[in-house]
């Protein structure tokens, strides 16, 4: 098992620009989420699908910001025309959905720069 | 919207002291309660959590209590050491997937 996997780990982009992060959930978990975190806050949730459903999205920060689960494997987090404020630690994590808590798993994250 | 609100915000103790941080939350559907530590530049780490139908649980050094009437719930360090310090995270999750951070816990353990 090696865990939530996500790339790039690091990400530089004009403003402007189109990112598109990547994860890999582990591999037994049906739930995967997204969060973004910036400094001194903690993980603000964006997004999050059970298998290739989509069940929550209404987090999402804008209509800039889109995310998919094709196969119910792993996942992409795309920002388009990236803004300065845009700029943040992009967090996955994973899960099981059956029984009482759900325990969430966090990858390493992937921190964007909007230049 | 639900709301987890988490103190202190920084929290300084001498090494061999107890550390404890407490968070309240507002979502009644919520049954699971994890914390987590992160150091800078990684993603959080899980180091003890609590479902809703226990009040208590205790892994070696760090406890947890919750307290599902008056909704808050508690990290407890025992015999803090350096390798402690970090930023600590409460989170409040209900079964259908919604999860809810604390602004975090600077906690520094001085030797």
């Amino acid at each position: 098992d090696t865990g939530v996997s996500q790339n790039p780990r690091h990400k530089i982009t004009k403003r402007g620009q189109n990112v598109t992060f990547r994860c890999d959930p582990i591999s037994e978990h049906n739930r995967l989420y997204w969060y973004r975190q910036t400094l001194g806050q903690g993980p603000e949730f964006l997004t999050y699908f059970q298998n290739e459903a989509q069940l929550e999205k209404s987090r999402l920060l804008s209509d800039r910001f889109s995310a998919e689960r094709p196969k119910g494997s792993f996942s992409t987090l795309e920002i388009q025309r990236t803004e300065q404020g845009d700029s943040a630690m992009y967090l996955c994590a994973s899960s099981h959905s059956t029984g009482i808590g759900n325990t969430i798993y966090f990858g390493e994250g992937s921190w964007l720069t909007v230049v | 919207g639900e709301n987890v609100e988490q103190h202190p915000s920084t929290l300084s103790v001498q090494e061999g002291d107890s550390a404890v941080i407490k968070c309240t939350y507002s979502d009644s559907a919520s049954n699971y309660f994890p914390w987590y530590k992160q150091e800078l530049g990684k993603g959080p780490q899980l180091i003890i959590d609590i479902r809703s139908n226990v009040g208590e649980k205790k892994d070696q050094r760090i406890a947890v209590t919750l307290n599902k009437t008056a909704k808050h719930f508690s990290l407890h360090i025992t015999e803090t050491q350096p390798e402690d310090s970090a930023v600590y995270f409460c989170a409040a999750l209900t079964n259908a997937g919604k999860s809810t951070f604390g602004d975090g816990t600077t906690l520094t353990v001085k030797p």
